[in-house]
């Protein structure tokens, strides 16, 4: 079965820089659509951004772009996500989701079948 | 940005009743819209895709459906497992992806 498995928990001074990893077993990587979405302590899911299966690129969310890079290596069949000038607000739980591409295509809309297991980034002085 | 609106925050419902969960767009998603399930602790769970088709393994108590601008999950039956966190998802344009803020269904 398909397992998202991420890199452990980070703390970081505010105006640095983090990079999560998620390592993809069970599938091809390049065979999934992955995104990252983030949720801060007690609050909501928040999508960051992810591969468009239509335009066959990677998409960020407005309120990211220029501070994230979302990157994937096929030969490791994993994927990161590095967040720079730190805030404390960007302390939460960052998720890896992911669909088969195939899937997406079918579905003709984003829904996320499998998540990693989270990793918490604490941004703190 | 579309704005996805869940009601109520909260709902409190007996073991064995049925819960109803609402979510309002924006704009219309037509039928880009999904469900997910969250426990304390643990990542989002799919239930729904494409506004009413379950995902892989999710049991018949739950269904969904609307489209354009109003979407219902409702869970039939309730089980001690199903209180949780559930939020909506759309998906209408690739650019933007959002989250409803989530409906927390508590054990009355």
């Amino acid at each position: 079965q398909v397992q998202l498995l991420q890199s452990g928990a980070e703390v970081k001074q505010p105006g640095a820089s983090v990079k999560v990893s998620c390592k993809v077993s069970g599938y091809t990587l390049t065979d999934l659509s992955i995104h990252w979405v983030r949720q801060g302590p007690g609050k909501g899911l928040e999508w960051m951004g992810g591969f468009d299966i239509e335009e066959a690129e990677t998409i960020y969310a407005q309120k990211f772009q220029g501070r994230v890079s979302m990157t994937e290596d096929a030969s490791t069949d994993t994927a990161y996500m590095e967040l720079s000038s730190l805030r404390y607000e960007d302390t939460a739980v960052y998720y890896c989701a992911a669909a088969a591409k195939w899937e997406l295509l079918l579905r003709r809309s984003a829904s996320f079948d499998y998540w990693g297991q989270g990793t918490l980034v604490i941004v703190s002085s | 940005e579309i704005v996805m609106t869940q009601s109520p925050a909260t709902l409190s419902v007996s073991p064995g009743e049925r819960a109803t969960l609402s979510c309002r767009a924006s704009q219309s998603v037509y039928s880009n819209l999904a469900w997910y399930q969250q426990k304390p602790g643990q990542a989002p769970r799919l239930l729904i895709y494409g506004a009413s088709t379950r995902a892989t393994g999710i049991p018949a108590r739950f269904s969904g459906s609307g489209s354009g601008t109003e979407f219902t999950l409702t869970i039939r039956s309730l089980q001690s497992e199903d209180f949780a966190v559930y939020y909506c998802q759309q998906s209408n344009n690739w650019v933007s992806i959002t989250f409803g803020q989530g409906t927390r269904l508590e054990i009355k």
